[in-house]
């Protein structure tokens, strides 16, 4: 058990709709990072958070997004969801520039 | 540009042998990190090993080692002793303090442990 967790585990929604992804980050850890696995793409970055502010931007699109509260935990939504955004998402956090640690991931399927 | 490169999209090795998974990479800075994770079947990325650029042993946690070679920029995850339970995937990645310290993952190598 790394200590970060994610809710919900699996997620089933239809092309079109929106859909919120929650982590929190192990006791302490300050970062948070969004990571998307697809199939075809492998994983990729999204968005990074320190303490409370985005701190680097990767492969992340528009209709994604994604905040961290004053308790340091985060949201990512995604809107306006495609066939393409299915695929598993995970969250990591550090102490940076420390080892990241995962969460289980957000196994999201778009029908 | 692939800034991780993994050869080996899988590898087979018996049980109870050693085996290497390749990794190299791509970088300007000085100052870097390397890390290997596992992900098994269940899905989950499990942190394994960590190698700083300035490190001059190469890291070991228990049955991983990383063979560290700079000048060739390599970063290669050696298992001794293969479990069954070692049947996963294996990512190697980069981060780069310079780059906002953001992690950049290979495309992974699926290794299978036969019994």
């Amino acid at each position: 058990d790394s200590g970060v967790t994610q809710t919900p585990k699996h997620l089933i929604t239809a092309t079109g709709q929106r859909v919120t992804l929650r982590c929190s980050p192990r006791s302490g850890d300050l970062s948070v990072y969004w990571y998307q696995q697809s199939l075809d793409q492998g994983l990729q970055f999204l968005i990074q958070y320190y303490n409370g502010e985005e701190r680097a931007k990767g492969n992340i699109l528009e209709r994604f997004s994604a905040q961290q509260f004053p308790d340091l935990h985060s949201e990512l939504n995604l809107s306006s969801l495609e066939l393409g955004d299915s695929a598993l998402y995970f969250c990591a956090s550090s102490r940076p520039p420390d080892t990241q640690y995962f969460g289980p991931g957000t196994r999201l399927t778009v029908l | 540009a692939q800034k991780i490169t993994q050869t080996q999209p899988g590898m087979f090795v018996q049980e109870k042998e050693a085996v290497t998974l390749d990794c190299t990479y791509d970088t300007s800075d000085q100052s870097y990190g390397l890390f290997w994770y596992k992900q098994p079947s269940s899905g989950e990325m499990i942190f394994l090993i960590y190698q700083g650029s300035y490190d001059e042993q190469n890291a070991t946690e228990g049955r991983y080692s990383l063979n560290f070679q700079k000048a060739r920029k390599s970063a290669n995850l050696v298992i001794s002793a293969s479990q069954l339970g070692d049947s996963a995937m294996y990512f190697c990645a980069m981060r780069e303090p310079q780059n906002n310290n953001d992690m950049r993952f290979g495309a992974g190598t699926r290794l299978t442990v036969k019994p």
